[in-house]
């Protein structure tokens, strides 16, 4: 049971919008930048969203992020095939004093 | 570019313990805070714990507490995780992880954003 909830499946296809939730709580989201990682089959993940919303160098602007309350979300827009993966939110938690995962979203492209 | 370099795959019997090392390339260890993260076979992403290369301080997950050790060797820029009494379900993909904001303008609450390559680790008897 992970301390951040995120949907275990989404999908769309090419071209379409897909947006992905991350839930958390005070201690987390709601207090804290949220992360979103991009994980392809057998490699290690990526960052795609920083400190809640911003976009490190070299991630395509078709990803965003943002945060309300306790709750967070990535949006991919224009979706293209080779975004087929596992996504994850992560965010720190003040009560742990750790950091925590969403269980993680498979992305699948039609 | 910064680059974190870990070690080979290991196999280990039930009860044994595992060192795994990170090598920072093209940067210092002691400027970052260094975390560990493992992934089980079809699971997700698990944080496990975090040091502070400068001055040792360590954070660790409820999980593992207790059973893993994360320090950095500041002279070789190289951080370890060790996790002893292993078990079946420690059985992974683990991955060390730092942010590349430096400890002196950011803290332990700022995520990480560069990744090493990963490294299996196989418990079985």
């Amino acid at each position: 049971q992970s301390v951040l909830t995120q949907p275990p499946s989404a999908s769309g296809t090419p071209g379409q919008r897909v947006t992905i939730s991350c839930s958390g709580s005070s201690s987390n989201i709601g207090n804290n930048y949220v992360y979103w990682y991009q994980q392809l089959p057998g490699t290690a993940p990526k960052v795609l969203i920083s400190r809640s919303n911003q976009r490190p160098s070299g991630v395509p602007d078709r990803f965003s992020g943002s945060k309300s309350g306790a709750s967070a979300s990535l949006a991919i827009s224009g979706l293209r095939s080779e975004d087929e993966a596992d996504y994850y939110c992560a965010s720190w938690d003040d009560s742990l004093s750790g950091w925590v995962f969403g269980g993680g979203t498979k992305l699948t492209v039609l | 570019e910064v680059q974190l370099v870990q070690s080979g795959a290991e196999v280990k019997r039930p009860g044994a313990t595992v060192k795994i090392s990170c090598k920072v390339s093209g940067n210092t260890v002691s400027d970052h805070y260094m975390h560990w993260v493992r992934q089980a076979p079809g699971k997700g992403l698990e944080w496990m714990g975090l040091v502070d290369p400068e001055d040792g301080e360590t954070k660790y997950a409820e999980k593992v507490r207790g059973r893993v050790t994360i320090t950095a060797d500041t002279s070789t820029d190289t951080a370890y995780m060790e996790l002893s009494s292993l078990r079946s379900d420690d059985t992974a993909v683990y991955y060390c992880a730092m942010s590349s904001c430096s400890t002196s303008r950011c803290s332990m609450d700022i995520g990480v954003d560069v990744w090493g390559n990963g490294t299996t680790v196989i418990v079985s008897s």
